[in-house]
């Protein structure tokens, strides 16, 4: 079966460095998502990303965040200057068409886990 | 904006105990709603749906009532499995015409269930 992979699973690192969290959605899939969960939150959107630009973002995603898909495979967001409330399980998800959303069916990873001390 | 509230966990259970795990939500549309099931090392995955008043969605003993009197979407279940223990999301979606394709999320709630 198909599925969503995201690298790394667990991720520390110190305040100010960058940081990039990978994922390979799955092939044929056109529509990406990163969402992140604070502990004990909500989940929460971050940016969708279609047709090689951003297509939605929300206002967590402020510039110290990029999303990049490099190669056709794998598709990142990066943290430049990672502060310690970017600690978080971080989820990215695909579907076909953007319609698909309405159907729920989005398949998410297993999620990175980044701990910013 | 769009949100959804669900009940805080953990929620503990023995096997084969009746579970309610309760979501509420405010929308600007007419919502599709989810569940997600998150198991231990793997992402979240639809558990059932429902896309109009009074619909039931329903997936593995698992049922959700989409009531839009009350704006409520509670996942039920009559008799829990060991196996059933995992983190649970409601989420919805408002329709092509509020202009968005993003899923809103709750905060999950984790299920355990003992032996």
């Amino acid at each position: 079966e198909p599925e969503v992979t995201q690298t790394p699973s667990h991720q520390v690192t110190q305040m100010g460095q960058e940081v990039i969290l990978r994922c390979v959605p799955i092939s044929n899939h056109l529509y990406f998502y990163w969402y992140r969960q604070i502990l004990g939150q909500k989940v929460e959107f971050l940016v969708s990303f279609y047709n090689n630009e951003i297509s939605e973002k929300s206002e967590i995603f402020d510039d110290q965040f990029s999303v990049e898909r490099p190669d056709g495979s794998n598709f990142t967001l990066k943290i430049r200057s990672t502060k310690l409330e970017d600690s978080a399980m971080y989820f990215c998800a695909s579907i076909l068409n953007p319609g698909d959303a309405n159907t729920g069916e989005l398949f998410f990873g297993e999620g990175s886990r980044l701990t910013v001390l | 904006g769009n949100s959804v509230t669900q009940m805080e966990g953990p929620v503990t259970l023995s096997e084969e105990a009746f579970l309610t795990i309760n979501c509420t939500y405010t929308a600007t549309g007419y919502p599709s709603l989810f569940w997600y099931v998150q198991y231990p090392g793997e992402g979240l995955q639809l558990l059932l749906k429902a896309t109009k008043a009074d619909d039931k969605g329903s997936n593995k003993g698992f049922e959700a009532t989409y009531r839009k009197e009350t704006t409520s979407f509670h996942l039920e279940k009559g008799s829990v499995q060991v196996s059933d223990s995992a983190v649970y999301f409601c989420a919805l979606i408002d329709p092509p015409s509020g202009g968005s394709y993003i899923p809103t999320f709750g905060r999950g709630t984790s299920l355990i269930v003992h032996p």
